[in-house]
């Protein structure tokens, strides 16, 4: 089957950085996605990856190891607004997005 | 853990036929769907959000005679788009909201793996 592996929940301080972990095994690759979602609101697009690498784009960064079926997402200089969920998704060989249950992130002063 | 199917996975129609496009959550009841449409690496957009046995919310600038939502069941929440035209071709994404001991579990929401629709 398939499926896609993120942590429940984590914690992080104020200022200091954290990385979200995503492993998955799907039926084809065709890319990775990390999406933000706050409370109430719909996810908005933060990243995609597919080729193996590090992918900078402020605070935020993303990883991806093709061969290791893994992603991290490393959000630096936290800030108390970064306090949501956060999803990684996987497009499968038939294009269909292939959902982890999310990562709530807690960011405490 | 929480399934959402969606139904078909792809459709390819002709300019001026309707649609019809299934959300279901396979293992748990959810008193609220959400339907979103998403283009390439953009952020989903909210469409409608869909409560059982009542008719659905839309988002400004959806227009509900033309995205038909029904949710009949706790765990069946439909979209037809009616009349599709090619600007309608899209990736549409439904997720759940989880019900759980009469509470709704952290807000958590599980998402479908969507469905590409191109109209010709």
């Amino acid at each position: 089957g398939q499926n896609i592996d993120q942590p429940t929940e984590m914690t992080a301080t104020e200022g200091a950085i954290v990385q979200i972990n995503c492993t998955y095994q799907t039926s084809g690759f065709n890319g990775l996605f990390w999406y933000q979602q706050h409370a109430g609101e719909a996810p908005t697009f933060l990243s995609y990856n597919v080729l193996d690498g590090l992918e900078e784009k402020g605070r935020f960064s993303s990883f991806l190891s093709r061969s290791k079926g893994y992603s991290y997402l490393l959000l630096k200089e936290l800030q108390m607004k970064d306090s949501a969920s956060y999803l990684c998704a996987v497009m499968d060989s038939n294009y269909q997005l292939i959902w982890g249950a999310g990562t709530k992130l807690i960011i405490k002063p | 853990g929480a399934v959402v199917s969606q139904h078909p996975s792809w459709v390819i129609c002709k300019s001026g036929t309707s649609v019809k496009i299934e959300c279901r959550s396979l293992d748990f009841q959810a008193t609220t769907m959400f339907w979103y449409r998403q283009f390439p690496k953009q952020s989903l957009m909210l469409m409608a959000t869909s409560n059982e046995g009542s008719k659905a919310t839309y988002e400004q600038g959806v227009e509900k005679d033309k995205f038909l939502i029904n949710h009949a069941s706790l765990t069946l929440s439909t979209l037809t788009v009616t009349s599709a035209h090619p600007e309608d071709s899209s990736f549409y994404i439904c997720s759940a909201r989880v019900l759980s001991g009469g509470a709704i579990m952290g807000e958590t929401q599980y998402f479908g793996p969507g469905t590409r629709l191109l109209v010709l």
